[in-house]
């Protein structure tokens, strides 16, 4: 069982804050590290996926970039919209296996 | 295209009841899980299937038994609930292990 840590757990902004948070993994069992977006009441759905040391992925005013050196991954919103409002949830691909994180909790403020 | 559909939506079981969570996916994936989540936890991997035919113990195994019926089908039993076993359950699937995953809508289990 590997430990992914996520933070913080939640996080409330203003409309139009920008904001970031963290995905912290173990290094030694890196295969690929992948974001998700999880609005309440749905299921998970697919941000990103990274899998090598330097990776910048953006998607519309959401980015992230991966250090898998020192273990962690930073999830950016630019301009913060109500509509950002989610858990989005990190997990550690090993090959073998998923490891999820708890999540960070965003609630934007209109 | 419906992606993962998993049934049913919500369940109330009685201590020591069997019943059998259903998933199915159509994009041709081969690999499907059964997670659950609980509060202040990430998802745990309850039981996975790499491939058709192949069924594996996840991280929360005990108490559980699945089914890989084909390729397109992966359901979860349980054959005596506990109220342990109140969660949130999600299938996923993808088209293999390493690949990101597909999840279905959860199902919401209590068992009093």
């Amino acid at each position: 069982i590997l430990n992914v840590e996520q933070s913080p757990q939640s996080l409330h902004v203003q409309e139009g804050d920008s904001t970031n948070f963290t995905c912290s993994f173990p290094s030694s069992n890196f295969y690929a590290l992948h974001w998700y977006r999880w609005e309440t009441a749905k299921s998970p759905e697919a941000l990103f996926v990274m899998t090598l040391n330097g990776d910048e992925k953006k998607k519309g005013r959401i980015s992230a970039t991966l250090n898998t050196k020192e273990g962690y991954s930073y999830l950016y919103i630019k301009g913060s919209q109500p509509e950002d409002s989610a858990t989005y949830l990190c997990a550690l691909n090993t090959g073998n296996q998923f490891y999820f994180g708890t999540g960070t909790s965003l609630t934007v403020i209109p | 295209n419906a992606g993962v559909t998993q049934t049913p939506k919500f369940q109330v079981l009685k201590t020591g009841q069997s019943m059998t969570l259903q998933c199915a996916q159509d994009m041709n994936h081969n690999s499907m899980y059964w997670y659950r989540q609980d509060p202040g936890m990430g998802l745990r991997l309850i039981y996975y299937s790499a491939s058709e035919g192949t069924t594996d113990k996840g991280e929360v195994p005990n108490g559980y038994n699945v089914s890989r019926l084909n390729k397109r089908e992966f359901s979860l039993r349980l054959e005596s609930a506990a109220p342990s076993q109140t969660s949130v359950y999600f299938c996923a699937s993808s088209v293999h292990r390493s690949s990101g995953y597909t999840f279905g809508s959860g199902t919401r289990l209590t068992v009093v």
